[in-house]
């Protein structure tokens, strides 16, 4: 099993539309989450950042956590064809000083 | 305040020839960390430093070496470059009491 696992996508959502982007960790000490924005070519940028339970809201982006099923999401509301990118879900395990990351979710937003 | 850059953007080399990636902020940040992402993939993490001259490995250090003499700068080091180490290499940092990485750039090595 993959320490941090997501769907490969892509995932197409029309604009204006909610994505819906989901994340599962196999550690279960874990206890720092991200997601991370990364277009084409460029270096990944921090979106979210979330440390407990429940659900964070910043602007369009909400990212939710679970540490029992050890999940966490990234919801972006009224989505952008700026959104069009791949997202990344990051994992700080426990004790450690590194971060671990999922493959990525490529996400098509459609005008 | 420039973030974290990284030399060069780009680079070829021929199977056994040697180089280095430069890497350096100048956020006074303690940690740092040299990752690789293959086509389609996500990051996985070559090495990392807490500190000047504090190295460990990470995934997938094999091929790779690096030093940390000062806290600005993290080179990492390819000596005898392969095929399979053709990728795109982000360096980042972090700095105490917080989470979040900052990338840099970049550097997209292909070995030939």
């Amino acid at each position: 099993q993959k320490e941090v696992e997501q769907n490969s996508g892509p995932l197409s959502v029309p604009e204006g539309a909610i994505a819906s982007l989901n994340c599962t960790y196999s550690d279960r000490g874990s206890q720092s989450f991200f997601w991370y924005r990364q277009y084409s070519g460029k270096s990944p940028e921090l979106i979210m950042f979330i440390y407990s339970n429940g659900d964070k809201e910043d602007g369009r982006f909400t990212a939710q956590l679970n540490k029992a099923s050890q999940y966490v999401s990234l919801l972006i509301r009224d989505s952008q064809p700026s959104d069009s990118a791949t997202y990344l879900c990051a994992v700080t395990p426990p004790g450690n000083n590194d971060m671990r990351f999922g493959a990525g979710t490529r996400l098509t937003v459609k005008p | 305040n420039a973030g974290v850059t990284q030399t060069p953007k780009f680079r070829i080399l021929k199977i056994g020839q040697s180089m280095t990636l430069q890497c350096t902020q100048d956020m006074n940040h303690n940690y740092m960390y040299w990752y690789r992402q293959d086509p389609g993939m996500g990051l996985k993490l070559i090495y990392y430093s807490v500190g000047a001259g504090i190295t460990d490995k990470g995934e997938v250090p094999n091929g790779y070496n690096v030093s940390r003499s000062t806290t600005e700068d993290f080179p990492l080091r390819l000596e005898l470059a392969a095929p399979s180490q053709t990728s795109v290499y982000f360096c980042a940092s972090v700095g105490l009491g917080t989470d979040t990485q900052y990338f840099g750039p970049g550097t997209r090595l292909t070995v030939l």
